[in-house]
């Protein structure tokens, strides 16, 4: 069965530190993979995607991540955080041609001034 | 995109009763799911809302406890039944244009049962 792996639960950091928060999946078959963000009260809100082409994928707000296929990973990435993205970030992922898609766990973000 | 809404956004619940969700879209879309995100936990997929037809549910979930409708292509609902303390979650409506594309999530309903 697909699964979805988040290893840092917590983060905690400073404004203008530099972030990556790292998602592994399982699944050997072609698949679309997704980071969403969830302000504090705000609902779920999808940050950027990976359907194919080139790997390396720009979301909003300054948010990139990298398609590594044969790790199997989706690692997001931010040169430099601000206070303002204090958040739940989940990975998701879906196997191409099916509707069903699978989270990670969540990572819980505080940045500092 | 898609805009949701979901109704009501929070409520509490005596243990035996029912409560059922509304998930509106903005806009047509080919396909509805409702998860469950349980109290510092991801986000869990109950079941496919199908339009015209029975959802289709994941491991774990029934249609007697988790009796879903799409009646059209922007509504759909969910309810929960014969509740106990251990549904208290929050319930959310995503919707997405086709098979495999991103999902649009509403604000979700935070139920508590009592």
């Amino acid at each position: 069965a697909q699964s979805v792996s988040q290893h840092n639960h917590h983060v905690i950091l400073s404004e203008a530190a530099s972030l990556e928060l790292g998602c592994n999946y399982s699944y050997g078959g072609t698949v679309n993979l997704f980071w969403y963000v969830q302000y504090p009260g705000q609902h779920l809100q999808l940050l950027l995607k990976y359907f194919s082409g080139d790997p390396l994928v720009k979301g909003i707000k300054g948010f990139e991540a990298e398609f590594i296929k044969s790790k199997f990973s989706f690692n997001l990435r931010k040169p430099s955080v601000q206070w303002s993205d204090t958040a739940e970030y989940f990975c998701a992922v879906n196997a191409r041609n099916t509707d069903k898609l699978i989270f990670g766990t969540g990572t819980r973000l505080q940045v500092f001034p | 995109s898609a805009v949701i809404s979901q109704k009501p956004s929070r409520d509490i619940c005596q243990r035996g009763t029912s409560l059922t969700i509304q998930c509106q879209v903005d806009s047509q879309v080919t396909m509805m799911f409702w998860y469950r995100q349980q109290p510092g936990q991801s986000l869990t997929l109950i079941a496919t809302a199908n339009q015209g037809s029975e959802a289709t549910y994941e491991s774990g979930f029934v249609i007697d406890k988790f009796p879903i409708s799409r009646p059209n292509l922007t509504f759909s609902t969910l309810t929960v039944s014969n509740m106990s303390p251990e549904d208290s979650s929050i319930y959310l409506c995503s919707a997405s244009t086709g098979v495999g594309y991103e999902q649009y999530f509403g604000p979700g309903t935070r139920l508590t049962v009592t």
